[in-house]
């Protein structure tokens, strides 16, 4: 089936500093999201993208889709200790098709 | 504030118990989704609902059965469930099934299996 490879796996980083993440695949998805998850709650959705190339921006969050179509990424911006939390990208093929998800990159901040 | 609301946020369960978990949205959405979650892993999903009816099983053992009542509510039978069913269970929603993508998660429900 279709895979995720999402990293780094976790990141440990001073408040205040730049943060950046991504995830690759071997196939093609024409939709990349881009979730946050905080413990004991389910997944929010920071960000999607629907277009290769485009580069899209929440706050101090900017994430970009590939011109492959195959991969993505995501900065966050003068990291703040609520930033804390598990970041899951996802992919979706088609609308015919589940969500795909990467494993997740585990972000903490030490202030 | 979640606009999706799953009940109970925690349950404890014996291997011979039968319980439910539910969930609720009024979003207006079609598509509602049972996913499964194990600790430092991303969201496994179970079944799909579109327009209340089942749409993707993904080979869960039947001793899961969904059931979704109306367009809002969705339900997760439980039933002689194992030590390795425990898990986060997560109920999400979106518009229609597949779409753009965008999944509105409930906060989830925590079940233990002793």
């Amino acid at each position: 089936g279709q895979q995720l490879n999402q990293s780094p796996q976790s990141m440990f980083i001073q408040e205040g500093e730049d943060v950046s993440m991504n995830c690759t695949s071997s196939s093609i998805f024409n939709t990349w999201l881009w979730y946050k998850q905080d413990p004991g709650e389910g997944p929010v959705l920071l960000i999607a993208l629907y277009k290769a190339g485009e580069l899209t921006s929440n706050g101090r969050l900017t994430a970009q889709f590939g011109i492959t179509r195959k991969d993505s990424f995501l900065n966050i911006s003068a990291s703040i200790p609520s930033d804390v939390g598990i970041y899951f990208c996802a992919g979706l093929a088609s609308g015919n098709t589940p969500l795909v998800f990467g494993k997740g990159t585990r972000l903490s901040v030490i202030a | 504030d979640t606009e999706v609301t799953q009940t109970p946020k925690h349950l404890v369960m014996g291997m011979t118990n039968k319980k439910s978990l539910k969930c609720e949205q009024h979003m207006g959405h079609r598509a509602m989704y049972w996913y499964k979650q194990k600790a430092k892993k991303p969201p496994e999903l179970m079944f799909v609902y579109s327009y209340e009816k089942l749409s993707i099983n993904e080979s869960v053992p039947s001793r899961f059965s969904p059931e979704c009542p109306n367009s809002s509510l969705l339900n997760l039978h439980l039933h002689a469930l194992q030590p390795e069913d425990s898990a986060l269970y997560l109920c999400a929603s979106s518009r229609q099934e597949g779409g753009t993508g965008e999944l509105f998660f409930g906060e989830g429900s925590r079940l233990t299996v002793l």
